[in-house]
C-alpha cells in the first residue's frame, strides 16, 4: 500500500462548513495526488503536489484548496462544504526516478465525505 | 488533451468465461497506460500497466498490448473467477508522467 493512510477514513458534515482531509505518506515521495470518485464520472483530479509547498490544479479544483508544509503530509480543504463535495476522495502518490514501479501511482484507502 | 474512454457497464459474466474490457485513449506524445482494479470499499491498486506501444501487460492472469495504432489498451482474462468482481479502471499517463486520466470505470460481477 505504499504507506499511504488517509483521516478521517468518514465524515458527515454540514454545508458551510469547513472540512480538512489528510493524506500521509512514509516512503517520502515528492508527487502526491488527491481525487474525488463519483459514479459516472471515474476519478477526477482535484490538486496534485510536486514537492513542498509546490502544488497546481487538477480538472475540478473550484472550492478545493490544499497545502504540503512537508513531504509526508497533503491536506485538502473544504472551505465552505457544498453538497456537490459529497464523494469519496483518494489520496495516491507516484513513484518517481527509475526502477520497475516507475511512474506507477498507489492509492489510499479513501475518504467518504457526506456534505448534509 | 488526454482523456480516456472505456466500456460502460456494469459487465455480468458466468465463471471461467472470457472477459475484454475495452479501453481507448487520445494523448499527445508517447503515455504510458495501466489498469487498476478496485474492491468493494478499497482504493484502487495497480493491476498492470505498459509503458511502450506494443508492449504486454500482465498479470494475475489479466493482460493487456498497448495498440498506438489503434489507441487502445484493452484489458482481457481467459477465465474469469468470483474473486475478480470488482470495478475496473483503464488509466494513462501523459508525457511528463505528472497528471493521470481515468476512465470511468466498469463494473465486473462474476456469477458461480
Amino acid at each position: 500500500d505504499a504507506g499511504i493512510t488517509q483521516s478521517p477514513r468518514h465524515k458527515v458534515t454540514e454545508t458551510g462548513t469547513p472540512v480538512t482531509l489528510r493524506c500521509h505518506q512514509t516512503e517520502n515521495h515528492r508527487y502526491m495526488y488527491w481525487y474525488r470518485q463519483d459514479p459516472g464520472h471515474g476519478l477526477r483530479l482535484i490538486h496534485y503536489s510536486y514537492g513542498v509547498k509546490d502544488t497546481d490544479k487538477g480538472e475540478v479544483s473550484d472550492g478545493y484548496s490544499v497545502s504540503r508544509s512537508k513531504t509526508e503530509d497533503f491536506l485538502l480543504t473544504l472551505e465552505s462544504a457544498t453538497s456537490s463535495q459529497t464523494s469519496v476522495y483518494f489520496c495516491a502518490i507516484r513513484v518517481a526516478g527509475q526502477g520497475d514501479s516507475y511512474n506507477e501511482q498507489f492509492f489510499g484507502p479513501g475518504t467518504r465525505l457526506t456534505v448534509l | 488533451g488526454n482523456s480516456v474512454t472505456q466500456m460502460e457497464g456494469p459487465v455480468t459474466l458466468s465463471e471461467e468465461a472470457f472477459l475484454t474490457i475495452n479501453c481507448t485513449y487520445t494523448a499527445t506524445g508517447y503515455p504510458s497506460l495501466f489498469w487498476y482494479v478496485q474492491y468493494p470499499g478499497e482504493g484502487l491498486q495497480l493491476l498492470l500497466k505498459a509503458t511502450k506501444a506494443d508492449d504486454k501487460g500482465s498479470n494475475k492472469g489479466f493482460e493487456a498490448t498497448y495498440r498506438k495504432e489503434t489507441t487502445s489498451f484493452h484489458l482481457e482474462k481467459g477465465s474469469v473467477q468470483v474473486s475478480d468482481s470488482a470495478v475496473y479502471f483503464c488509466a494513462l499517463s501523459g508525457n511528463t508522467g505528472n497528471q493521470f486520466y481515468f476512465g470511468t470505470g466498469t463494473s465486473l460481477t462474476v456469477i458461480p
